[in-house]
């Protein structure tokens, strides 16, 4: 079945720096990527959708600048983190599509910034 | 606009006890139903599926019918076990290519 990698699965990381996370469709091609954020105990919201090679389009509230969304390749999708704060702590996950067999999920990434 | 409602928890049942999560939602157009699992520290994982109305979709013994006329998709299990502890969510898409709309999560423990 199709797989969605996502690396790292944690990370910590100190206040003020950046961090990416990358989002791969190992077998199947993702003309479509979701990521989405849940914060403890809550469920999870659409951050943002990225096509390959277009700019990806942010939900109402979320800073496109603090989260940068990269959709290089159709097997490709890396969000990063800019000038990460204590409340930018949160379950990061990807999900990714073909248009056509469904949506995949990755296991996501616990980001917990000190 | 479209939304799910979910039935909040959390929910703590004994081992072999009868589950039932319920799930409502409501969609402009024809939305195919989820129900996906998030074990502790993991991702999430589908669970079932059903994409029209009166499909009944079934997985490790858990079941969910759509309903189209009560636009609800409850989750069922006869018999949990302690390894169904997890957080079960309840999701809609309306077109493939879209975007998931997702209950808050219904958080289940089970006890031996």
């Amino acid at each position: 079945g199709a797989v969605v990698s996502q690396h790292p699965s944690r990370v910590i990381c100190k206040s003020g720096t950046s961090v990416k996370i990358e989002c791969r469709s190992l077998d199947f091609q993702a003309t479509t990527m979701f990521w989405y954020r849940q914060f403890p105990k809550q469920s999870l919201m659409l951050m943002a959708t990225s096509n390959e090679g277009s700019k990806a389009t942010y939900e109402q509230g979320v800073e496109k600048d603090k989260f940068l969304i990269n959709h290089a390749s159709l097997t490709l999708s890396t969000l990063t983190v800019t000038s990460a704060h204590p409340e930018d702590s949160s379950f990061y996950i990807c999900s990714a599509t073909d248009n056509h067999y469904g949506y995949t999920f990755g296991s996501g990434t616990r980001l917990t910034v000190v | 606009g479209d939304s799910v409602t979910q039935m909040e928890g959390p929910v703590t049942l004994s081992e072999e006890a009868f589950l039932t999560i319920n799930c409502t939602y409501t969609a402009t157009g024809y939305p195919s139903l989820f129900w996906y699992v998030q074990y502790p520290g993991e991702g999430l994982q589908l669970l079932l599926k059903a994409t029209k109305a009166d499909d009944k979709g079934s997985n490790k013994g858990f079941e969910a019918t759509y309903r189209k006329e009560t636009t609800s998709f409850h989750l069922e299990k006869g018999s949990v076990q302690v390894s169904d502890s997890a957080v079960y969510f309840c999701a809609l898409s309306v077109n493939t290519g879209n975007q998931f709309y997702f209950g808050t999560g219904t958080s289940l423990t089970v006890i031996p």
